[in-house]
């Protein structure tokens, strides 16, 4: 059964330092998500992507962030200068359709800042 | 916007169960319905699309109300694997790409 996978699984991490959190989407899938949650905490939004462009970012997802599709599978999510409060579970999803339609999560990557 | 779950919390003796609502102030496209495990990702449970819809497979089922806002998972004779933290995620008219998910219920089942 196909999946949507992450790496790394586990990344630590010095304040200030920039990070990329990778995630390849299933192969049909055309919506690109990421969520973060927080330790003992919800879900949240962070930002969705469909045809190489951002279609909606939460107010979490300030200039420190960024997403790009660099090769047609990958889906990345870069953090340029960590900070303390963003150490969270990153979850990478996917889905075929936009709406209406189930999200498949990734096992997600554990971001520890220092 | 953030829809609200209810109960926080529920604990459970295998065989008994349990209702997880799930409120919203907005009218929503559609709720999914989430289980998370401790340190591991979200597993879909199922989705709900049309006001009045019930749905559901084993003895996991879900309903819809009709005005679109509130939802309700229900787990019937909970068995040890059921134990986790049940989320809703919500796609709110009229900006329906992303989920909104709820606060949560952590479920325990025990023998």
């Amino acid at each position: 059964e196909p999946e949507v996978t992450q790496t790394p699984s586990h990344q630590v991490t010095q304040m200030g330092q920039e990070v990329i959190l990778r995630c390849v989407p299933i192969s049909n899938h055309l919506y690109f998500y990421w969520y973060r949650q927080i330790l003992g905490q919800k879900v949240e939004f962070l930002v969705s992507f469909y045809n190489n462009e951002i279609s909606e970012k939460s107010e979490i997802f300030d200039d420190q962030f960024s997403v790009e599709r660099p090769d047609g599978s990958n889906f990345t999510l870069k953090i340029r200068s960590t900070k303390l409060e963003d150490s969270a579970m990153y979850f990478c999803a996917s889905t075929y359709g936009n709406f209406n339609n189930e999200q498949f999560f990734g096992p997600g990557t554990r971001l520890t800042v220092l | 916007q953030q829809p609200v779950q209810s109960p926080q919390a529920v604990i459970l003796r295998e065989g008994e169960d349990a209702v997880i609502n799930c409120s919203s102030s907005k009218a929503l496209y559609s709720v999914h319905w989430y289980r998370q495990k401790h340190g591991e990702a979200p597993v879909f449970l199922m989705i709900l699309l049309k006001g009045g819809e019930q749905k559901g497979h084993d003895k996991i089922s879900a309903s819809f109300n009709e005005k679109k806002q509130q939802s309700s998972l229900y787990l019937t004779a909970s068995q040890l694997s059921y134990s986790g933290t049940y989320f809703c995620g919500t796609e709110i008219i009229p900006n329906p790409d992303k989920l909104i998910f709820g606060t949560g219920t952590r479920l325990q089942v025990f023998p």
